[in-house]
């Protein structure tokens, strides 16, 4: 069945970086776009960054553009999220999702969110 | 980016109660709306999308409808295991929002 598990998280200071990576597993990694959402503690689900399944577009939100990336290694069935410049408000359970569209068939759109990651703690404090 | 709003924000409920969650887009998004459920400490599960299609393995008193810029989920009968917290996501563009969510507890 499909698997996803992240890495990456921990205690850093703010304006510092971080790299979180999640490892996909149970299905054809390169035929799906992926995603980070994210969610503070005690608030409601944010979506941070998508990527199409060959890699080749990402898109953001309004909150990270310009200080995360998202990108992904189709050789070793993993994406990350390198985030920069980090501040208190992006302390939040990450979590890795699957897109639900197959990209090997006839239409391929990034759409919702059908398998997800048990999420990784990132906690940006001095 | 387009704005997701949903009412209420909590809701007490008894089981065997028929729910309905209300989520509002600020624009229309035709039908590219998702529904998701969370337990507390645990990640979300996708339960409807494109406004009213259910997810498979989700049982079938969870349904949706709606389009344009205003959407209904419903749980037909309420049971114990359907306490959590719902979002709605919008897929409109690739700039992905959610709802804020409405809490789901027992009266």
């Amino acid at each position: 069945q499909v698997q996803l598990v992240e890495s990456g998280g921990g205690v850093v200071q703010p304006g510092t970086s971080l790299r979180l990576s999640c490892v996909a597993s149970g299905f054809t990694f390169n035929n799906y776009g992926m995603h980070w959402v994210r969610q503070a503690p005690g608030k409601g689900l944010e979506w941070v960054a998508g990527i199409w399944y060959d890699g080749n577009d990402q898109y953001y939100g309004d909150s990270v553009r310009g200080r995360f990336t998202i990108s992904r290694d189709n050789s070793k069935n993993t994406i990350f999220l390198h985030m920069n410049s980090l501040r208190a408000e992006d302390t939040a359970v990450y979590y890795c999702a699957r897109d639900a569209v197959d990209c090997s068939g006839s239409t391929c759109h990034l759409d919702r969110f059908d398998s997800w990651g048990q999420g990784t703690l990132v906690t940006v404090s001095s | 980016d387009i704005q997701m709003t949903q009412s209420p924000s909590s809701l007490s409920a008894s089981v065997g109660d028929r729910v309905t969650i209300t989520c509002r887009a600020s624009q229309t998004i035709a039908t590219y709306l998702s529904w998701y459920q969370q337990k507390p400490g645990k990640a979300p599960k996708l339960l409807i999308y494109a406004a009213s299609s259910l997810q498979s393995g989700v049982p079938s008193r969870f349904s949706g409808s709606g389009s344009g810029t205003d959407f209904t989920l419903t749980i037909s009968s309420l049971q114990p295991e359907d306490f959590a917290t719902y979002y709605c996501q919008q897929s409109y563009t690739s700039h992905f929002t959610f709802g804020p969510g409405t809490k789901v507890d027992i009266k």
